[in-house]
């Protein structure tokens, strides 16, 4: 399974939605049901944080400016409002199979 | 939630191993799998294999199947990752992760150069 990620970059304003989409070489349906799409956040220095499960679950103590959504092959992640903190770069990642990660999308501010 | 804490950095030479270590805290070593990723410099990231600490099986990314081994101490709360025949293109920061991806080690730093 190939992961594919666009944009490569994203100049945002603070304040401003931001959206980021993710699209899979085959589908990410299991076996049993459930769709294994992830998303991550890495800030520069540390190690990722999950933010997103099974396409649309946020996990706990993410925001709710954050949200997923999609199926199939074809998912995003959107923000509603871009704060500060929300730089960096994210990553989608299946689990569906043997884990792949998608490029990564740098987010900055304008 | 329990942490994942990793041994320190090390240097490597080209053509030799290095053995990474991630211990989890607390009494119990519960994850379905522990899961080591690596992400080279300015990279994404890529999945090296698992180990489900229960009972030591192994399931590895089929580009490192004949240079990576990953083990684990139950009594130790301690998984491994050794990566063998180091290139440079090697050089890497290695996680440990657990199931789910929630919960990563801090990293370690493997410069590999001749």
């Amino acid at each position: 399974i190939v992961m594919t990620q666009t944009p490569l970059s994203s100049p945002v304003t603070l304040g401003q939605p931001a959206s980021i989409s993710c699209r899979s070489s085959q589908s990410l349906v299991h076996s049993d049901g459930n769709t294994y799409l992830s998303w991550l956040h890495q800030r520069p220095g540390q190690p990722p944080r999950l933010l997103i499960y099974k396409i649309s679950n946020r996990f706990s103590g993410v925001p709710d400016r954050f949200s997923g959504s999609g199926a199939g092959t074809d998912f995003t992640l959107k923000i509603s409002r871009v704060e500060a903190e929300d730089v960096g770069i994210y990553y989608c990642m299946q689990g569906t199979q043997f884990p792949v990660f998608g490029g990564g999308t740098k987010v900055e501010i304008k | 939630q329990m942490q994942l804490v990793q041994s320190g950095a090390e240097v490597k030479k080209t053509g030799s191993s290095v053995k990474v270590s991630c211990k989890g805290s607390g009494n119990t070593f519960t994850y379905r799998h522990l899961h080591w990723v690596r992400q080279a410099p300015g990279q994404a990231f890529e999945w090296m294999g698992w180990i489900t600490p229960f009972n030591g099986n192994t399931n590895y990314a089929q580009k490192f199947q004949d240079r990576v081994t990953i083990t684990r101490d139950r009594s130790l709360s301690t998984a491994y990752m050794e990566l063998s025949s180091l290139r440079s293109e090697d050089t890497a920061m290695y996680y440990c992760v657990g199931d789910g991806f929630d919960n990563w080690g801090q990293g370690t730093l493997v410069p590999v150069s001749s």
